[in-house]
C-alpha cells in the first residue's frame, strides 16, 4: 500500500484568489490523478498528472482553471485558480500503483470553501 | 453510457446481517479492474477490495467479498456481519486498461442497531 499526504486538509478562500493543493506519495507511483467531489456527489476526475509533461484534462476541465504540476514520481500539485463559490468542493489526490492492478489509493482530501 | 451504475442510492441493514450493494459496469476493454471504496462522513476514501477482469476467483477481504459475474458485467459488494461502523457511502469504480479510475454515483448504507 501507499501513504498519500495531501495538504491543506481544508481552507476557506476569498473569491478571485487561487489555492494550491499538494500531494505527496511515500513511494514512486505510475499514475497520479486529481478528483473533485461536490457536496453529495460522486468523484469526478479532473485530470491525470503526467510526470514531466502537461496534465491530461477531462472534458469540462481546463488548464487555465486547474493547472497541475508533477515534477517527479512522488509529488503533484493542483491549483484552483480565480476561485468562485462554485469551486467549493472536496479535492482528492489519487495514486495508481502496480500498473493499476488492485492498488489505487487516495489522499485525505482538501475541503475547499470559497466565500 | 455510464461506465459504472449503482442503482441503490440508499440501503438499510440490521446490525450483524449481511448486505449486498449492487454495481454494474460497461466496458469493451478486456483488461480492467473493479474497485470498491468506503467514504465515511469524514470524507476520506478507504479502499476495500479489488477484482481484476482476468481473476478467476472472487475477491475477498475480511468481511468484504466481491461477487464478480463477468458475463453479466456485475461486481456486487457483499458485507457480512454488518457493524455500526459500516455506515457510510460506498462507491464502485472501474479502471479500464488499468488506467484512470471512474466512479459510480454511490450507495449510502445505514446500519441499524
Amino acid at each position: 500500500s501507499a501513504v498519500i499526504s495531501q495538504k491543506p486538509s481544508r481552507d476557506i478562500c476569498q473569491r478571485g484568489t487561487s489555492l494550491t493543493i499538494q500531494c505527496q506519495v511515500d513511494s514512486q507511483v505510475t499514475m497520479m490523478f486529481w478528483y473533485r467531489q461536490q457536496p453529495g456527489q460522486s468523484l469526478t476526475l479532473i485530470a491525470t498528472a503526467n510526470q514531466g509533461s502537461e496534465a491530461t484534462y477531462e472534458s469540462g476541465f481546463v488548464i487555465d482553471k486547474f493547472p497541475i504540476s508533477r515534477p517527479n514520481l512522488t509529488f503533484s500539485t493542483l491549483t484552483v485558480s480565480n476561485m468562485s463559490p462554485e469551486d467549493s468542493s472536496i479535492y482528492l489526490c489519487s495514486a495508481l500503483m502496480g500498473q493499476g492492478k488492485g492498488e489505487a489509493f487516495f489522499g485525505q482530501g482538501t475541503r475547499l470553501t470559497v466565500v | 453510457a455510464q461506465k459504472i451504475t449503482q442503482t441503490q442510492p440508499g440501503m438499510f441493514v440490521q446490525e450483524k446481517e449481511a448486505v449486498t450493494l449492487d454495481c454494474t459496469y460497461d466496458t469493451s476493454d478486456p483488461s480492467y479492474g473493479l474497485f470498491w471504496y468506503k467514504q465515511p462522513s469524514s470524507g476520506e476514501m478507504i479502499f476495500l477490495i479489488y477484482q481484476g477482469s482476468y481473476d478467476q476467483q472472487n475477491a475477498t477481504e475480511g468481511r468484504y467479498s466481491l461477487n464478480f459475474q463477468k458475463a453479466r458485467k456485475s461486481a456486487n459488494l457483499v458485507i457480512s456481519a454488518s457493524q455500526l461502523g459500516d455506515s457510510a457511502m460506498y462507491f464502485c469504480a472501474i479502471s479500464e486498461g488499468y488506467q484512470k479510475v471512474t466512479f459510480g454515483t454511490g450507495t449510502k448504507l445505514q446500519v441499524i442497531p
